[in-house]
């Protein structure tokens, strides 16, 4: 079965802070990892990863994935209270008509 | 250009009552998605469509659940009977003509079941 496991599930930073959030997997015909924010409304799509070793950047926000150790990683620099909410990494696969295999979602709150 | 639309955003019912949650695609989009989140838990695929066509229904429940996309107008994920155990916040996503393009989400439906 398809499996996607953030950690942490949690996080409590000051404003200023850097975050990295983490993201592994264990899926069959492997396509794609999405990132998406998630406040109280529709989650918001941040990055889409295909290839291993190239960093996507926006703003303060950074993300890279790791074919070899089925894994990515979501950096967020300089931390504002804006940034709190609950981040979602999902999968794609080249088969399964490119239905999103979800994490539980890591939830982060910055305090100023 | 607007995003995906979805309504109602909040749905109370009964239960054994129906529930009707639309879902408008962003305009150029002819895939649509549908997830469920239950509370405290992470996005569940439901069902995945195309006009008039369901493509891959695998996480949709057996009985009770049903989806369309028809012709014209906007997506259908329909409940009937409901029970407690569907309360949950609905979610629909489109992407454009090519299925593994980036989905992107509507602003849900918050089901409470009474």
């Amino acid at each position: 079965e398809d499996k996607v496991v953030q950690s942490p599930l949690s996080l409590v930073v000051h404003e200023g802070d850097t975050v990295t959030l983490n993201c592994s997997y264990e899926v069959t015909n492997f396509r794609s990892l999405l990132w998406y924010k998630q406040e109280k409304k529709a989650p918001t799509f941040l990055f889409m990863l295909t290839s291993s070793g190239i960093e996507k950047k926006s703003g303060r926000l950074s993300s890279i994935l790791d074919k070899k150790e089925l894994s990515s990683i979501l950096n967020i620099t300089a931390t504002q209270t804006g940034d709190s909410a609950i981040y979602l990494c999902a999968v794609q696969k080249e088969t399964s008509g490119s239905r999103l295999t979800f994490g539980e979602g890591t939830q982060l709150t910055v305090n100023p | 250009n607007a995003g995906v639309m979805q309504n109602p955003r909040h749905l109370v019912r009964r239960r054994g009552q129906e529930a009707r949650l639309r879902c408008s695609p962003m305009k150029g989009h002819s895939h649509v998605y549908w997830y469920r989140q239950l509370p405290e838990e992470g996005l569940k695929f439901m069902v995945y469509l195309q006009k008039e066509n369901i493509i891959d229904e695998s996480g949709m429940p057996k009985e009770r659940f049903s989806a369309e996309f028809p012709k014209e107008g906007p997506s259908i994920l329909r409940i009937q009977q409901v029970v407690r155990g569907d309360s949950a916040a609905y979610f629909c996503a489109s992407s454009p003509a090519l299925s593994t393009d980036t989905q992107y989400f509507g602003p849900g439906t918050r089901l409470t079941v009474l």
